[in-house]
């Protein structure tokens, strides 16, 4: 069984550019979800999509757009990066729909920092 | 605002004790609470849950307790080895909206065993 694998692990940009961050779900998994832990704080939820589609969102501007791929996989676009978009990135799958309990898998997330 | 608290940012236990990992919350929708454990460089790990419906669950070395009318949750690990060192993040979450809305986690608090 796969896990929750992403890409790039470390990357850094500069204020003002677009960054893609890439996301393969777990085996057998149809949900995939996305979330930004800053430094000193817990993961704050981005968003989620369950068979290609966005059901879910936080408290995100637009300028974060997501996809989910007929395999499950999945990218997160943030554009016009700012330098508070710094933070580890965690992709997470999972069994969605109303079955979803909450557990979730982590990948080891993408570590983005802006300057 | 946040709606779910992890007042304490650290705890430190001796090896073989009992370590209390306390978290709260505002949010009477959240009805599914879990728990989970992160390592540094890797990404958080699902550790225990436990539904509104019940006071308390108990998985091994791993107890969480729910006391609804005070809007509050304890973790407790027995003994505690040094393996759990790590930081431990309190989630909840509201089923009833189908799941979409993502987990809402605390800040986390950093588990220390000490020899």
């Amino acid at each position: 069984e796969t896990g929750v694998t992403q890409s790039p692990t470390h990357l850094i940009k500069t204020r003002g550019q677009q960054v893609t961050l890439r996301c393969s779900s777990q085996s057998g998994h149809n949900t995939v979800s996305w979330y930004q832990q800053a430094l000193g704080q817990g993961p704050q939820f981005i968003f989620q999509y369950y068979r290609e589609e966005e059901n879910g969102r936080g408290n995100f501007p637009p300028r974060f757009s997501g996809l989910q791929f007929p395999n499950y996989s999945s990218e997160l676009n943030v554009n016009a990066l700012e330098l508070d978009d710094s933070a580890l990135y965690l992709c997470a799958s999972s069994l969605g729909g109303v079955a979803n309990t909450g557990e979730l898998f982590f990948g080891e997330g993408s570590r983005l920092t802006v300057l | 605002d946040q709606q779910v608290k992890q007042n304490s940012p650290s705890l430190s236990v001796q090896e073989g004790r009992i370590s209390i990992l306390n978290c709260d919350y505002t949010n009477s929708m959240f009805d599914y609470f879990l728990w989970y454990k992160k390592y540094p460089a890797e990404g958080p790990t699902f550790l225990i849950s436990i539904s509104s419906i019940k006071d308390k669950n108990e998985d091994g070395r791993f107890t969480v307790f729910l006391n609804k009318s005070a809007k509050h949750l304890s973790l407790h690990i027995v003994p505690s080895q040094p393996g759990d060192s790590a930081v431990y993040f309190c989630a909840a979450f509201a089923p009833r909206g189908g799941g979409a809305d993502g987990l809402t986690f605390g800040k986390g608090t950093h588990l220390i065993i000490q020899p």
